[in-house]
């Protein structure tokens, strides 16, 4: 089992882009969550999802979006990167009921 | 609203016990976890408190007191490779809010 995985490991856009950060997991968990971590800034919620066709925002929402079609897939897009969205983001599964949080290992992005 | 607080910063030496304080207010709250970092890496799940007390686990321990919504994680026998962040995430049904972390630095 893979567990939670995430792609790409580290991604460079130029102001203006867009792109979709995938985080996929074979836990079959109901619960996904996209966090953010900068220096001194702990980890921020981006967006969730209980279960599939179902998301909500979080803390830091603006910028971003998400869908759930699967069970297995939470992707998040920023549809025009800013310098502000450079961070270390982490997809993160847990069971319905459950108390630990699966962490995937992180997508590094930097926009320029 | 939603709060939470936990030092930025702790210094222990090594072989020492350390205590981790973390006081929170949220909503819909159900139960405290304690999650690792180290530097590079993915916040990795230590414990988890649903009810008030201590929950052991290895050298490792967990307190709740739902009632000064306050916990703590305490960490005996320090070794070099406990250098990490600790973060104090409060657990709602639906999703779990992660404060800024406290660093953790140890002294050989």
């Amino acid at each position: 089992n893979a567990g939670v995985t995430q792609t790409p490991k580290f991604q460079v856009l130029k102001t203006g882009q867009s792109m979709t950060l995938q985080c996929a997991q074979d836990m079959n968990h109901e619960y996904m969550s996209w966090y953010r971590q900068d220096p001194g800034m702990g980890l921020r919620l981006i967006h969730y999802s209980v279960g599939a066709g179902i998301t909500d925002q979080g803390e830091v929402p603006n910028g971003y979006n998400v869908s759930r079609s699967t069970t297995e897939d939470f992707p998040l897009r920023l549809l025009s990167a800013a310098p502000s969205q450079t961070s270390v983001y982490f997809c993160a599964t847990r069971g319905r009921g459950g108390n630990e949080q699966f962490f995937g290992p992180g997508t590094r992005l930097t926009v320029l | 609203g939603q709060s939470l607080e936990q030092p930025s910063e702790v210094t222990a030496v090594e072989g020492a016990i350390v205590q981790i304080n973390c006081t929170y207010q949220t909503s819909g709250f159900y139960g405290l976890s304690w999650y690792q970092q180290h530097d590079g890496g993915a916040p990795t799940f230590l414990s988890y408190n649903g009810l008030d007390g201590l929950e052991e686990t290895g050298r490792f321990s967990s307190f709740l007191s739902r009632s000064d919504s306050y916990g703590y994680l305490l960490l005996q026998e320090l070794q070099m490779k406990d250098s990490a962040s600790y973060f104090c995430a409060p657990n709602r049904d639906d999703k779990i809010i992660f404060g800024k972390g406290t660093r953790l630095h140890i002294l050989p």
